[in-house]
């Protein structure tokens, strides 16, 4: 199936600094690249996603930008917030689904120190 | 819009007991699936739902669990007999498009085992 990396696992920022999570996948067929945000005890919410089909989308403070020819893809905060924090998950369509489903990457713990 | 609404929040059960979890996904959603979290493994997909028929329940890991979407309403995920090691928080997600996009997930299902 599809293999998605995510790195850090943990990232600790001061507020108002950025801060940038990385995934990489291996199916380069891959077409849609979404992030989600999950919160303690809840579920998690879909923040941010790209098509293959452009290389950037913004959206306020997050952006997410994408590599290709690389196979990765990162998620951008920037002027964080003490609200930021929570735990944040790439994903890209599993390749043994037919695509009809997402593999998720492994989380990052964002912690944003007020 | 009420969202997914999964239920029971928490279910704490003794091993060798059933356990059944529901769902109920977003009104004209037409695609349901099923995931767990645990710390070692993050989110697993465990079995999907396109139009109530079950399309890949290969992520299902073991006889011991099954699921049925009796219709568009409603999804149930069973575990019988439950075991220590069945403790995980269980996701439901559902999506207006068929494919691996679009996801809303409900709040969660907390299991623990004893």
């Amino acid at each position: 199936g599809e293999n998605v990396e995510q790195h850090p696992s943990t990232l600790s920022v001061q507020e108002g600094d950025s801060a940038v999570i990385k995934c990489t996948y291996s199916d380069s067929a891959s077409n849609y690249f979404p992030w989600y945000k999950q919160e303690l005890g809840k579920g998690p919410q879909l923040i941010i996603d790209i098509r293959s089909n452009v290389g950037e989308k913004k959206d306020q403070r997050i952006a997410v930008t994408l590599n290709k020819t690389a196979k990765h893809f990162s998620l951008h905060i920037t002027e964080t917030q003490p609200e930021d924090s929570a735990v944040y998950f790439c994903a890209a369509p599993q390749r043994d689904t037919g695509r009809r489903a997402l593999t998720f990457g492994s989380g990052t713990r964002l912690q944003v120190q007020p | 819009d009420a969202g997914v609404i999964q239920s029971p929040r928490h279910e704490v059960t003794e091993m060798g007991q059933e356990v059944t979890l529901r769902c109920k996904p977003i009104s004209g959603h037409n695609s349901l699936f099923w995931y767990r979290q645990t710390m070692m493994r993050g989110l697993e997909l465990l079995i999907y739902f396109n139009n109530n028929v079950p399309i890949d329940d290969s992520g299902m890991p073991e006889d011991r669990f099954s699921a049925k979407m009796p219709n568009a309403s409603f999804s149930t995920l069973k575990i019988q007999p439950s075991e220590p090691r069945d403790s995980a928080v269980y996701f439901c997600a559902s999506s207006r498009i068929q494919g691996a996009q679009g996801y809303t997930f409900g709040s969660g299902t907390r299991l623990t085992v004893v």
